[in-house]
């Protein structure tokens, strides 16, 4: 595609449930990054995906926080029994290699209620 | 991880040269230094990056200092497009650990006046 695609870019979920955001990088790009950007704040790193390797996990918040990225390619954040505290809009970015310019996607903005 | 530190704000006039300046003093020598900015509800723009030379492009120009501790993004000609939260980001390269983990700074909320 033209640009890394996030969907949905909508998500409103009830305090528990269980929601999944997903991430279409750029075709090629073998890294991949997610943030989280709560109202007004900056971005915070979450996890980082270079091509098939096992990703850094240690910037997740909560063991609630999981992703995963399948044939190097899409990725998922997933995040578990939803508090109002994860409301915040998801960042999905890519880039060709680790050191090249990443570009992101608009978003996934998720409130829960 | 390196930290960032940015002023919160700084004004510029249409026309005239923005300098934005942001403080990476504990950059270690795997690590780049970035430059986004975020326009209001839009996801972060890439703008410019460097290791240590002093880079340009069509955007912007980016002067890192000698030791690497400090680093200034410079819009030549700033337009009231360009009034956004810019943020200096450091990024770890390589296939370690930390490959492609980033720390952001607060942002630096640049408006450009008429």
């Amino acid at each position: 595609g033209a640009g890394v695609s996030q969907s949905p870019s909508n998500k409103v979920t009830e305090k528990g449930k269980d929601v999944e955001l997903r991430c279409d990088p750029i075709s090629g790009h073998t890294a991949l990054y997610w943030y989280r950007q709560s109202l007004g704040q900056g971005l915070e790193f979450l996890i980082y995906f270079q091509g098939n390797s096992a990703p850094d996990k240690s910037g997740l918040p909560s063991d609630r926080f999981s992703a995963e990225r399948t044939g190097g390619s899409v990725s998922t954040l997933t995040i578990q029994r939803t508090q109002q505290e994860d409301s915040a809009v998801y960042l999905c970015a890519s880039s060709e290699m680790v050191n090249t310019e990443a570009f992101f996607g608009q978003g996934t903005r998720l409130t829960v209620v | 991880d390196a930290k960032t530190t940015q002023p919160p704000s700084m004004d510029c006039a249409e026309g005239r040269a923005a300098n934005l300046p942001c403080n990476h003093s504990t950059i270690s020598g795997n690590e780049y230094v970035y430059w986004y900015r975020q326009i209001h509800s839009q996801g972060p723009q890439y703008i410019i990056h460097g290791l240590k030379n002093n880079e340009t492009n069509e955007m912007a120009s980016l002067i890192i200092t000698e030791d690497r501790k400090s680093s200034t993004l410079i819009l030549p000609h700033a337009t009231l497009r360009d009034t956004a939260v810019y943020y200096c980001i450091v990024r770890v390269i390589g296939s370690g650990t930390n490959a492609g983990k980033s720390t952001f700074g607060d942002g630096t909320t640049l408006t450009v006046k008429p």
